[in-house]
């Protein structure tokens, strides 16, 4: 069966780095891989998504890639902030419509 | 505030009552989704509506499970005879699916805690 996998639980990252979180995923490559962003007691927000025949995309701060080879698409905040503190979710979703989600990452910028 | 609401945001039963949950999606979208989530899970697909049409429904959670959109607009989750591995979040989102792979707006949430 399809598996996500999404780094660590939580991660750490100075104030003004860049945090990087990493979606691995078996089996079949989805036709379309989301980025969320969900914080504590609230409904997943949408932040970016990308194609299946991407490579890139990006966003303000942000950058999403995404490898069918290596099955792995890696989500980058670039001069990360306390207020990008969050739990960040990538989401899967092929052409029948079956969408599957990671368990998410917890990502705190430290001031 | 994404303008998918639900309602109630927080609801406590009994075991063995039944329970419903109301999604309002943004006026325009034709797809709606209901997911559930558990503490330290990422949402988990349980079915989704195109329209009044219910698309799949073999990833609900058990028989004790269903959803309606009657109309095309809002819809309902019914849960009946509550265990208590139902408590979680139930989580409706919605989409307006004019590309492929949309993105979802995401409701805020009902509660569920099954004592």
């Amino acid at each position: 069966s399809q598996k996500i996998e999404q780094n660590s639980e939580a991660l750490n990252i100075q104030e003004g780095k860049t945090a990087t979180l990493t979606c691995n995923y078996t089996n079949y490559s989805p036709a379309y891989l989301q980025w969320y962003r969900q914080d504590p007691g609230r409904g997943p927000v949408f932040l970016l998504l990308i194609r299946e025949n991407e490579k890139e995309k990006r966003k303000e701060r942000l950058k999403v890639t995404f490898d069918t080879t290596l099955k792995q698409s890696l989500f980058h905040i670039t001069a990360s902030q306390p207020a990008d503190s969050a739990t960040y979710l990538c989401a899967l979703e092929w052409r029948d419509d079956k969408i599957i989600f990671g368990k998410g990452t917890r990502l705190h910028i430290l001031p | 505030d994404t303008g998918v609401s639900q309602d109630p945001r927080h609801k406590i039963t009994k075991r063995g009552q039944n329970v419903t949950f109301r999604c309002d999606p943004i006026s325009e979208h034709n797809r709606l989704y209901w997911y559930r989530q558990t503490l330290g899970q990422g949402p988990e697909f349980l079915t989704y509506f195109q329209n009044e049409a219910q698309l799949e429904k073999s990833r609900l959670l058990s028989d004790r499970f269903s959803a309606e959109r009657p109309k095309g607009s809002f819809s309902t989750l019914e849960i009946q005879r509550t265990e208590q591995g139902d408590s979680a979040m139930y989580l409706c989102a919605s989409s307006l699916q004019s590309h492929p792979g949309d993105e979802q707006y995401f409701g805020p949430g009902t509660r569920l805690t099954v004592t």
